[in-house]
């Protein structure tokens, strides 16, 4: 089974500043696809960005990017310009390419923004 | 076009108690899924669906049933209702797993059973 780990639980940034959150994932398989979640005091589940594993570009949206280390098993997340909207609990979430429908996802990090 | 919903949005249950969740989808997904969200936890699969009449165990199926008679609804039974039942849960949709995946969440249920 897949386990996907976040190892930081709480994480904070100056506002414009920009700051990394951590995900490493256990896997045998060449094909899946990784998924970073944030999830507000609302409790909406909101995609932010997401890498498929035969791609070796780095996936990019707006202020966020991932590295992506394939052989390393890992997939951080940048947030550039750190704003105060972005204070939220992010997830880390593993999706198996196999035919396998269920997300897996790390216990997640509680980012602040500090203004 | 309002995506997921979920209903209710907050329920106090008596152990032993039975409920129904509803979800409801119209963005014409023929994937849809169950988790549960505990205190401090990422989201853990309860139940999928591929499709109408089609539904399958996740991660942690015990003491939840599902059915799925329209492509649109996907409601989850509880029956005698445990504390251990106590989380946030939300539906989520999608198109078939490839490029552009992406699974759309509702906005959740908090359930406490008491």
């Amino acid at each position: 089974a897949q386990t996907v780990t976040q190892s930081q639980p709480e994480m904070s940034v100056q506002e414009a500043e920009t700051v990394t959150l951590s995900c490493t994932y256990d896997t045998s398989e060449s094909d899946y696809y990784l998924f970073w979640y944030k999830q507000p005091p609302s409790r909406q589940m909101i995609l932010v960005i997401r890498q498929e594993a035969y791609k070796q570009q780095n996936a990019t949206e707006n202020r966020f990017s991932v590295n992506f280390q394939k052989a390393a098993k890992s997939f951080s997340l940048k947030i550039s310009d750190s704003q105060l909207g972005d204070a939220a609990m992010y997830f880390c979430a593993y999706l198996s390419g196999a035919g396998s429908y269920q997300l897996t996802f790390g216990k997640g990090t509680k980012l602040s923004v500090i203004p | 076009n309002a995506g997921v919903t979920q209903t209710p949005k907050f329920r106090i249950l008596k152990i032993g108690q039975s409920m129904t969740l509803q979800c409801a989808q119209d963005m014409n997904h023929n994937y849809m899924y169950w988790y549960r969200q505990d205190p401090g936890m990422g989201l853990k699969l309860i139940y999928y669906s591929v499709g109408a009449g089609i539904t399958d165990k996740g991660e942690v199926p015990n003491g939840y049933n599902v059915s799925r008679s329209t492509t649109e609804d996907f409601p989850l039974r509880l029956e005698l209702a445990a504390p251990s039942q106590t989380s946030v849960y939300f539906c989520a949709s999608s198109y078939p797993p490839g490029q552009r995946y992406e699974q759309y969440f509702g906005p959740g249920t908090r359930l406490t059973v008491t």
